[in-house]
């Protein structure tokens, strides 16, 4: 099975900081990754999938790049609403998680 | 707008069953394969099954391959899970979630349930 892992697994951030959040995975996997945000008590959120397609809707600040075995999720200008942990998806596996809190 | 409502969660036995149920609208049903993914308290998303738009193909993860079955009834626009042979370690808040795009399974889950809490203990 791909194993899929994300770091850091915390990261603390200042607003209007830019923010990198690494994904590697075990093998390549081309560009089939998904990006999500989930905040405490709620459902995930999808953000970006194939890698690097900004689902409709969420601000153009999240980017992702990458292919073959190692991706990043980038927000640019760290907004307070972007807090919460961060969580990349290869088809049925998830990684850890990454969670973005105020320093 | 896509809902997704999940209901069924609740306290069971190790070695019960439970059946999750949701109940989607805003969105052609029937045109999307689905998942459910579930969330232990303070742990990470782990992806559980999935099905194809017209149900004729299936997903598990090995943690719950031959206990769980997952399921749907179109003409109800209702997606089920069925599991047995419950454990302590399924104790989690299980989503549904929509795959994206259209038909066979993608694995891009771009609109999610609130979820519901199933228990496992005695």
């Amino acid at each position: 099975d791909i194993q899929m892992t994300q770091s850091p697994s915390t990261l603390s951030a200042s607003i209007g900081d830019r923010v990198t959040i690494t994904c590697r995975a075990s093998q390549s996997i081309s560009d089939w990754l998904a990006w999500y945000q989930q905040k405490p008590g709620k459902a995930p959120n999808l953000l970006i999938y194939r890698a690097s397609n900004l689902k409709v809707g969420v601000p153009s600040r999240f980017s992702g790049s990458g292919s073959g075995a190692e991706f990043t999720l980038t927000i640019n200008s760290l907004q307070p609403d972007d807090f919460g942990t961060y969580y990349c998806q290869h088809q049925g596996t998830f990684g850890r998680g990454t969670r973005v809190d105020l320093k | 707008e896509v809902e997704l409502l999940e209901s069924g969660g609740g306290l069971v036995q190790p070695g019960g069953s439970l059946r999750l149920s949701c109940e989607a609208s805003g969105f052609t049903f029937n045109n999307y394969g689905m998942h459910w993914v579930r969330q232990a308290p303070g742990k990470a998303l782990e992806w559980v099954a999935a099905l194809s738009y017209s149900g004729s193909l299936t997903y598990y993860a090995d943690s719950v391959k031959g206990r769980f079955t997952i399921s749907r009834d179109n003409s109800k626009n209702i997606l089920y899970l069925h599991m047995n042979n419950l454990r302590a370690e399924d104790t989690a808040i299980y989503y549904c979630a929509k795959d994206s795009p259209q038909w066979l399974v993608h694995y891009y889950c771009d609109s999610w349930g609130q979820g519901t809490l199933v228990s496992v203990s005695s």
